[in-house]
This record gives C-alpha cells, structure tokens and sequence, in this order.
C-alpha cells in the first residue's frame, strides 16, 4: 500500500472551511483514498473516499489531483466538534489483504471560536 | 459507534495476568478487527478475522492471541501482560456489501488497557 505524508497539525477558525492536504506519491492506479477521522480517543471515523473524481458527502468533499499524487480534504464549514486527528489512508479496494486498514499519525486538527 | 462494543472500557492489570478483551457487533459484519494504540500514534492491526472460520496475523500479533467465538464475537487475549502492551485497544467491523465496501470500518469505544 502507498504510504502517505500528512503535516503533523492545523489550525481553523470555527465557520471557516478546513482544507486538509494529503501526499501520496506513491499509490498506484486501483488504489482508493481514504479519510477517517478520530475525536480524542474515540474509535475513528470514516468521512469519505475516492479514486479519481472529486467526491463530496453530508460530511465533507474530497479533491483528488489529477495526477493522483495529492489530495486534499474540505470541511466547508468547521465547527468546534471537528477538532480531531484526520487520517488519509490509500487502500486497495479488494486484493489478498482486503480490509486492512493502514493508519499513519494524521494531521490534529484543532477548530477555535 | 453504538453497533460495536466493547468490554471492559478501561481495565488495570498486573505484569502476568491473563487478560480478555471482548468485542460484540449487531451490525451483521463478517469481518471483525483489532487495532492497539498508543499515545500519539496512528492504530496498529494486531489481529483480523474475515469469518467465522478465518483468523489472520495482523502487524503486531506477538504477545496476543484471538478467538471468534460467533460471527457477533470476536475476543481478544493477552495470556501474560507486560507492560508495554499498555495502551487503547479498539475493536471494528467491516462488511463486503456496504456501498464503501470493505474498507469502511466501524469501530468500538475503546478499551484502556494498563498492565503495571
């Protein structure tokens, strides 16, 4: 699986859009991305996934390079209770080791009033 | 999430002991998983089952050993714990025919381990 490269921490205004980026140089062609997220010390979360097209859900939409090498995760409209550590994780969708979930250290998104 | 629980939620226990964690899940999943954290870390994969019938070695297996009871149930023991397996353990559960498919987990609450 392609290994991902996340800043450590970010910072947002609460109403503000949070844009998370995510580098994956690496992934190869049938390899998704994911996002997940996890609310201090709480089971992750799944927000979104996808492959080649922009993806957007109740929760958040999803920017995917065209190149696929970067993507980047937008909260359009972040609130207090986002503040979270957000995971980007790529994954093949079936394969011998489907299901395995790889997470790095995510990015600690902090939201302030 | 309410689907996957887990007991004990926090449990403190002594060099040596032997210790089960459990998991139940009504979600109706064929998969079941278990990742440890540790403090500042992303989770680790310690063990998977896809089925009732299939248990899988996951990153970090040493020192651990599971047990699918049911397709609801899925137990995970450490039969001596040392202290550096102190840490959150989650459990989650995945299924085939959800529209994200495989890779969308829903996982447990949590259970903090601490062995002195």
């Amino acid at each position: 699986d392609a290994k991902t490269t996340q800043p450590t921490s970010m910072d947002c205004a609460e109403g503000r859009a949070a844009n998370l980026p995510c580098n994956h140089s690496t992934i190869s062609g049938n390899e998704y991305v994911y996002w997940y997220r996890q609310i201090h010390s709480q089971g992750p979360q799944y927000i979104i996934h996808g492959l080649k097209n922009n993806e957007t859900n109740e929760m958040a939409s999803l920017i995917i390079t065209e190149d696929r090498k970067s993507s980047t995760l937008i909260l359009p409209h972040a609130t207090l209770r986002d503040t979270a550590v957000y995971y980007c994780i790529v994954r093949v969708e079936g394969g011998s080791t489907l299901g395995r979930l790889y997470f790095g250290r995510g990015t600690q998104l902090t939201v302030w009033p | 999430d309410a689907d996957v629980t887990q007991t004990p939620r926090n449990r403190i226990t002594k060099t040596g002991k032997r210790i089960m964690l459990e998991c139940s899940q009504t979600k109706g999943h064929d998969r079941m998983y278990w990742y440890r954290q540790d403090p500042g870390l992303g989770l680790r994969l310690i063990y998977y089952s896809f089925d009732v019938k299939d248990i899988n070695k996951g990153e970090i297996s040493d020192g651990y050993s599971v047990s699918r009871q049911a397709q609801a149930k899925f137990s995970l023991s450490l039969e001596s714990a040392i202290p550096n397996q102190t840490a959150l353990y989650f459990c989650a559960t995945s299924d085939t025919t959800g529209t994200v498919g495989i890779n969308e987990q829903f996982f447990g609450p949590g259970t903090r381990l601490t062995v002195l």
